[in-house]
């Protein structure tokens, strides 16, 4: 099975600008979080969707939002980029069942917000 | 609300050795534990986990051990190998939708 792509791999944006990443999970997974990491916070869990519907959310501003669609592919979106938003963006998926625990990473998408 | 401790933040052992790295959690409600390696320029991937319901588990050269008393679970890597280099990360989870705290990580390397 193909592991989880995220797209682009690299973004540069200014300040005050918006952008969106996607997701595609893997084949079968319904299950979308996402992540921010950064070397002074470490991974910190944004929020999670499931058969389109958000489920969780962290303790992120609301600049910070997601949706998911009906293939399960996610997309998240953050407004009025600030400096400290420079970070590499994870997308994990889980299967469904006993095993839905389990979440499998992408290799990320890393903005700088200059 | 959860937090994930970990140690230590760097470890450097000689090729065969073994390598211990542990982690506390502090929310009784935690009921899965999963054990991350990230290497540069990739996404973590997960090698092994553990539930509550298990003291231990293996996998070849990994082993995971959990002390749900004391909020402690171990990852341990034998005969250590130069690719085993890496930043590892615990993390607990399993009481809150596709939440998982991590702790901050362990620079692994491995020197021949």
């Amino acid at each position: 099975k193909a592991g989880v792509t995220q797209t682009p791999r690299y973004l540069i944006k200014t300040r005050g600008q918006q952008v969106t990443l996607s997701c595609s999970p893997i084949s079968g997974h319904r299950s979308v979080s996402w992540y921010q990491q950064t070397p002074g916070q470490g991974l910190q869990f944004l929020f999670e969707y499931f058969s389109e519907t958000q489920r969780n959310k962290g303790n992120f501003p609301g600049r910070f939002s997601g949706r998911q669609f009906s293939n399960s592919r996610s997309e998240m979106n953050v407004s009025t980029l600030e400096l400290g938003d420079s970070a590499l963006y994870l997308c994990a998926s889980s299967p469904s069942g006993a095993s839905a625990y389990e979440q499998y990473f992408g290799p990320g998408t890393r903005l700088t917000v200059t | 609300g959860e937090n994930v401790e970990q140690h230590p933040s760097t470890l450097s052992v000689q090729e065969g050795d073994s390598a211990v790295i542990k982690c506390t959690y502090s929310d009784s409600a935690s009921n899965y534990f999963p054990w991350y390696k990230q290497e540069l320029g990739k996404g973590p991937q997960l090698i092994i986990d553990i539930r509550s319901n298990v003291g231990e588990k293996k996998d070849q050269r990994i082993a995971v051990t959990l002390n749900k008393t004391a909020k402690h679970f171990s990852l341990h890597i034998t005969e250590t190998q130069p690719e085993d280099s890496a930043v590892y990360f615990c993390a607990a989870g399993g009481d809150s939708w596709g939440k998982l705290q991590f702790g901050a990580g362990t620079q692994v390397v491995v020197t021949p």
